[in-house]
């Protein structure tokens, strides 16, 4: 089956500053991809998905991800951080032979400090 | 609006009472599904309809029960039987474009908050 890992349950950043959230899987071949985000109390919004073809994918609100076979990642990345963006932040895997079942990751929050 | 809607935003129960959690879609999407969200641990798939009349239980299913009589809705209720009800529930909803073996986007509805008293 596949897992997904996302080893940082908090990051903290200046705004303005740079990010990355990590995100490791567990599959053989090459998994669908998904990232979202959550604020306080509300539902999951879709940031960015990849399914194939070109590895870096760009998403809603300036982010972007990049899969990576050999390392078997997906990293979250935005150049520069606002105070919106702090939420938590979900990566979560699909596979074809498991049909249309996500696998998610325990999230990491993201603050932003002024 | 297309969207996904969940009802209430907040519930609470007693010990020993059954509740039930709505959630209606009107993106016309054929498959839906049940999450419980705890600090710390993620999404965890409660249950999952492909097709009305038809569902399938995920990881968590214990305690749990739902009913797809209709495309659009797809009900949830947390039963006596479930011991540790109080999470953070979402709906989500995604098409079916590549078959019932395929992985397409699922969209999330706002969530409801089950508290036990």
């Amino acid at each position: 089956a596949q897992s997904v890992t996302q080893p940082d349950i908090h990051i903290t950043v200046s705004e303005g500053a740079s990010l990355e959230l990590r995100c490791n899987y567990s599959y053989g071949a090459t998994p669908y991809l998904f990232w979202y985000v959550q604020s306080p109390g509300q539902g999951l919004q879709l940031l960015l998905k990849y399914f194939s073809g070109d590895t870096l994918v760009q998403g809603i609100k300036g982010f972007e991800a990049e899969f990576k076979r050999s390392q078997s990642s997906f990293n979250l990345r935005k150049p520069s951080v606002h105070w919106s963006d702090a939420a938590e932040y979900f990566c979560a895997v699909g596979a074809p032979e498991y049909g249309n079942k996500l696998v998610f990751g325990a999230g990491t929050i993201l603050r932003v400090k002024s | 609006d297309g969207g996904i809607t969940q009802s209430p935003k907040y519930l609470f129960r007693k010990e020993g009472q059954n509740v039930t959690l709505s959630c209606e879609q009107n993106l016309n999407h054929d498959a839906m599904y049940w999450y419980r969200q705890d600090p710390g641990q993620g999404l965890r798939l409660i249950y999952y309809s492909q097709i009305v009349n038809d569902f399938q239980k995920g990881d968590i299913a214990e305690g749990y029960s739902v009913s797809r009589e209709k495309k659009e809705s797809f009900p949830l209720t947390v039963t006596s039987a479930q011991k540790n009800p109080t999470a953070f529930y979402l709906c989500a909803s995604s098409t079916l474009a590549g078959g019932t073996s395929s992985t397409d986007t699922q969209y999330f509805g706002p969530g409801t908050r089950l508290t036990v008293l």
